[in-house]
């Protein structure tokens, strides 16, 4: 089974700081890597995708890719108490080429 | 344009019933699926579909069926609700293969 692993976390952070959320995968085939958001009692939303090596940035939020690492992580500058909420990571189900592999997620509180 | 529509959000079924979640995207999206997600275990998928008369299993197809009659509809049927059903069902639908994905809102089943 390929998989997708997270730290349940939580993490905690204050405000203004840097949260960084850490994702690793098994699947050496897979190309490319989402992040959603999902707060308490709510769906998730995409907030960040990336297929490539390096960085990519949108915002406050900065996804990171090392494919040699089979690594990803998202990081979250001037963390917001709004930004509270259980982060997401996800990669292709190369078994079934069309669905997602989800980790179980990252819960980040951010503290005023 | 409402994106993913999901009904009912809540329902309460006695053990043995039987009942049908619905799904509708307005974004002529081809690829639909119907995932649940348990407290701590992540999103698990269902079933998906490639397009119109197109179904597959996912990984927990059992207790469920789907029939995908139009591009924008993909109902999920129950049949002889057992408490392991009790879930959050979340359907789902990207534009291509393993892009991104957008959520509906939910559907809280609780079976008893």
């Amino acid at each position: 089974q390929k998989e997708v692993e997270q730290n349940s976390g939580p993490l905690s952070v204050p405000e203004g700081a840097i949260a960084s959320l850490n994702c690793t995968y098994s699947d050496r085939g897979s190309q490319s890597f989402f992040w959603y958001r999902q707060y308490s009692g709510k769906s998730p939303e995409l907030i960040m995708s990336i297929y490539s090596n390096g960085d990519k940035e949108d915002g406050r939020f900065t996804a990171q890719l090392n494919k040699a690492s089979q690594y990803v992580s998202l990081l979250i500058r001037d963390s917001q108490p709004s930004d509270s909420a259980t982060y997401l990571c996800a990669a292709p189900n190369s078994n079934s080429g069309y669905a997602l592999n989800f980790g179980k997620g990252t819960s980040l509180l951010v503290t005023p | 344009n409402a994106g993913v529509t999901q009904t009912p959000k809540f329902r309460i079924l006695k053990i043995g019933q039987s009942m049908t979640l619905q799904c509708a995207q307005d974004m002529n999206h081809n690829y639909m699926y119907w995932y649940r997600q348990d407290p701590g275990m992540g999103l698990k998928l269902i079933y998906y579909s490639v397009g119109a008369g197109i179904t597959d299993k996912g990984e927990v197809p059992n207790g469920y069926n789907v029939s995908r009659s139009t591009t924008e509809d993909f109902p999920l049927r129950l049949e002889l609700a057992a408490p392991s059903q009790t879930s959050v069902y979340f359907c789902a639908s990207s534009q291509d293969r393993v892009h991104e994905q957008y959520f509906g809102p939910g559907t809280r089943l609780t079976v008893t």
